[in-house]
């Protein structure tokens, strides 16, 4: 079993389009999580940090549920320049190495 | 540009051949990773540094890969007498310690023929 596994999509979505992402993490000691966001041949770069309590950024919302080990990205009114495969990431804690889902892809279409 | 910076940006090369590549992390930064990524995979762990000290090494890495960092600044991934299934991108990322905020260099793009 994959240490994190997601579903990798597409999703299609239209532009005003609520969607949502979710992850499975197998390692229960996993500290840390996030959720990075890589354009097409582009680098991972870190969208947001997902805290126990939930956290929004704009148009995005991260949820955490320890005892299920899962993780959710919800994107509201959804934009062409969402489109981009989101990567889960989780860390073990303790200055241990981050691990990388297989990523989810969006396309969003006008 | 303050960045994560890596050479080259694509290299080609025969199987067989040795290949090194070099990654600048963010100058504050004393934690250093290199994953590789294929298409259609997220990034694949190979290993990481905190100053000069190699920490972990990824079990599914073979011996003909090694990765430096002498000063604990740079650092070079070497792969040895290389296979066409060691073409993918190769990158690089780095963070202060204990924090899942990695940033990316741009990475080097290894294709194999």
């Amino acid at each position: 079993r994959k240490e994190v596994e997601q579903d990798p999509g597409p999703f299609n979505v239209p532009e005003g389009a609520t969607v949502a992402f979710n992850c499975t993490y197998s390692n229960s000691a996993s500290q840390s999580f996030f959720w990075y966001r890589q354009d097409c041949r582009k680098e991972p770069k870190l969208l947001m940090s997902v805290y126990s309590s939930g956290n929004e950024d704009g148009r995005f919302t991260a949820q955490l549920n320890r005892a299920s080990q899962y993780i959710s990205l919800l994107i509201r009114d959804s934009k062409l320049s969402d489109s981009a495969t989101y990567l889960c990431v989780v860390n073990k804690g303790g200055g241990n190495k981050l691990v990388f889902g297989a990523g989810t892809i969006l396309r969003v279409k006008s | 540009d303050t960045g994560v910076s890596q050479n080259p940006r694509h290299k080609i090369t025969k199987r067989g051949q040795n290949v090194t590549f070099r990654c600048d992390p963010i100058s504050e930064h004393n934690r250093l990773y290199w994953y590789r990524q294929t298409l259609g995979q997220g990034p694949e762990f190979l290993t990481y540094f905190q100053n000069e000290a190699q920490l972990e090494k990824s079990r599914l890495l073979s011996d003909r890969f090694s990765a430096e960092r002498p000063k604990g600044s740079f650092s070079t991934l070497e792969i040895q007498r290389t296979e066409q299934g060691d073409s993918a991108m190769y990158l690089c990322a780095s963070s202060l310690a204990y924090t899942g905020e990695a940033f990316f260099g741009q990475g080097t793009r290894l294709t194999v023929v």
